[in-house]
């Protein structure tokens, strides 16, 4: 069971828009900590998608997008292309775990 | 581009150590942590430790007795063991760069491409 809880899978068209939720408590992202997200192609390492919960890295399309509320966080992603089709994992850092920690992922299929 | 390269056995007895090491080209290991994340097949990431080009060190506590991460600077190296393993830590291990981007965050911005461990006699 992970500390922060995803949606063990969503899809949507091509084309369409869809969102990933992460929640997590008072005691990561509750409390003020950011969340980042990380796309992983099959067979490929996690690659850094958006980080403080809003910023993009160079090169990540405007496509993907963080938003972050209370104790959750989002990332959406419009536009869907085949490309996207991937696990996308959320991670933050828990003050009582002491820890940096990960959702359990959320397999993206594009239909 | 900062590249990440592990290396070491693929195959580990049961309670014996997991060692493995990670390379760093396209940029010196100097002024940042360097850390090991782990992915059980099938499963989650989970966070390892980090170590500073400086030698200071953190673990996850749920794996803390039983991690040693070490850096040489002079081969633009870190190294992780994992001692007393069992199936239970059968993964793909990844080397990771972990950026402290502003006053208290820090990201995994930069990966290798993971090496799979079976613990298995």
């Amino acid at each position: 069971q992970s500390v922060l809880t995803q949606p063990p899978s969503v899809s949507g068209a091509p084309g369409q828009r869809v969102t990933i939720s992460c929640t997590g408590s008072s005691s990561n992202i509750g409390a003020g900590y950011d969340v980042h997200w990380y796309q992983q192609l099959p067979g490929k390492a996690p690659k850094l998608l958006i980080y403080a919960n809003t910023n993009r890295p160079s090169g990540v399309p405007d496509r993907f997008s963080g938003s972050k509320s209370g104790t959750s966080a989002s990332l959406a992603i419009t536009g869907l292309q085949g490309e996207d089709e991937a696990d996308y994992y959320c991670q933050s850092y828990d003050s009582s775990l002491s820890a940096w920690v990960f959702g359990g992922g959320t397999k993206l299929t594009v239909l | 581009q900062v590249q990440l390269q592990e290396s070491g056995p693929g195959l580990v007895k049961p309670s014996e150590t997991l060692s493995l090491t990670c390379t760093v080209s396209g940029g010196s290991i100097s002024s940042y942590y360097w850390s090991w994340i782990r992915q059980s097949p099938g499963k989650g990431l989970e966070w390892i430790g980090y170590i500073s080009y400086s030698g200071s060190s953190d673990y996850n506590p749920s794996l803390k007795s039983r991690v040693a991460i070490s850096v040489d600077t002079s081969k633009n190296q870190f190294s992780l063991k994992l001692s007393s393993v069992t199936a239970a830590d059968t993964a793909v291990y990844y080397c990771a760069r972990l950026h402290h981007y502003d006053s208290s965050g820090y990201i995994f911005d930069f990966w290798g491409q993971g090496t799979m461990v079976t613990v298995s006699s």
